[in-house]
């Protein structure tokens, strides 16, 4: 199994300023990283793909980049609306998806 | 519209059999896969595993291989998640969630079914 750890475990940051996420897998997953946002009661939802492509309907702030194993999520402009909890997940390793633990992004 | 519409939620006891659906409608269902992701009170994502309806090709990750059966019935467009006997730890809310090919992230998601396993 491919185990992905994030950090940090949670982020405060204030609007406007930027967050950087942190995803690393326990071996190469290639560029097959998926980001998700999840609010409080409510379903995940993708944001970024392919390790760096954002999913329909994801503003541009939201930035994703790495390889192999070191993988970044970036939030420039940070606003009230992206207060969440955001996961990686790997689907290279098929059919054994994971996800990370988790980060979240507070706002101050 | 792509719309992956959960069942509600429900409270069992230990011991007891549980089915929990998820109604797919705006795609293809048989040709995309549908995968179920468990997420315990106050903890992260678990991936749990998948079924393409077309030719029910089912997948499991290793935690939960024999602990639940994964199905779908392509003639109403609907997968399923079942337990045979539930345990307090399946107390969790679980997640259905579309996959669009065998190396893809989950794109849609339903709202989640919440199960509470309680005596």
């Amino acid at each position: 199994e491919i185990v992905m750890t994030q950090s940090p475990a949670t982020v405060s940051v204030s609007p406007g300023d930027r967050a950087t996420l942190s995803c690393r897998a326990s071996r190469s997953v290639n560029s097959n990283l998926a980001w998700y946002q999840q609010k409080p009661g409510q379903a995940p939802r993708l944001l970024i793909y392919g390790t760096s492509t954002r999913a329909t309907g994801i503003p541009a702030r939201f930035r994703g980049s790495g390889s192999t194993t070191e993988f970044t999520l970036t939030i420039n402009s940070l606003q009230s609306e992206d207060s969440a909890v955001y996961f990686c997940q790997q689907y290279d390793n098929w059919p054994a998806w994971t996800f990370g633990q988790g980060t979240k992004v507070d706002i101050k | 519209e792509v719309q992956l519409v959960q069942s509600g939620p429900e409270v069992k006891k230990p011991g007891e059999s549980l089915k929990i659906s998820c109604k797919a409608s705006g795609y293809s269902f048989d040709n995309n896969w549908i995968g179920w992701v468990r997420q315990m009170p106050g903890k992260g994502l678990e991936w749990m595993g998948i079924v393409k309806p077309e030719d029910s090709d089912t997948r499991y990750s290793p935690s939960f291989q024999d602990q639940v059966t994964i199905s779908a019935d392509k003639s109403i467009n609907t997968a399923y998640l079942q337990w045979s006997s539930l345990k307090a730890s399946d107390s969790a809310i679980y997640f259905c969630a579309r996959q669009m090919g065998a190396t893809a992230p989950f794109d849609y998601w339903g709202q989640g079914t919440l199960v509470t396993v309680s005596s």
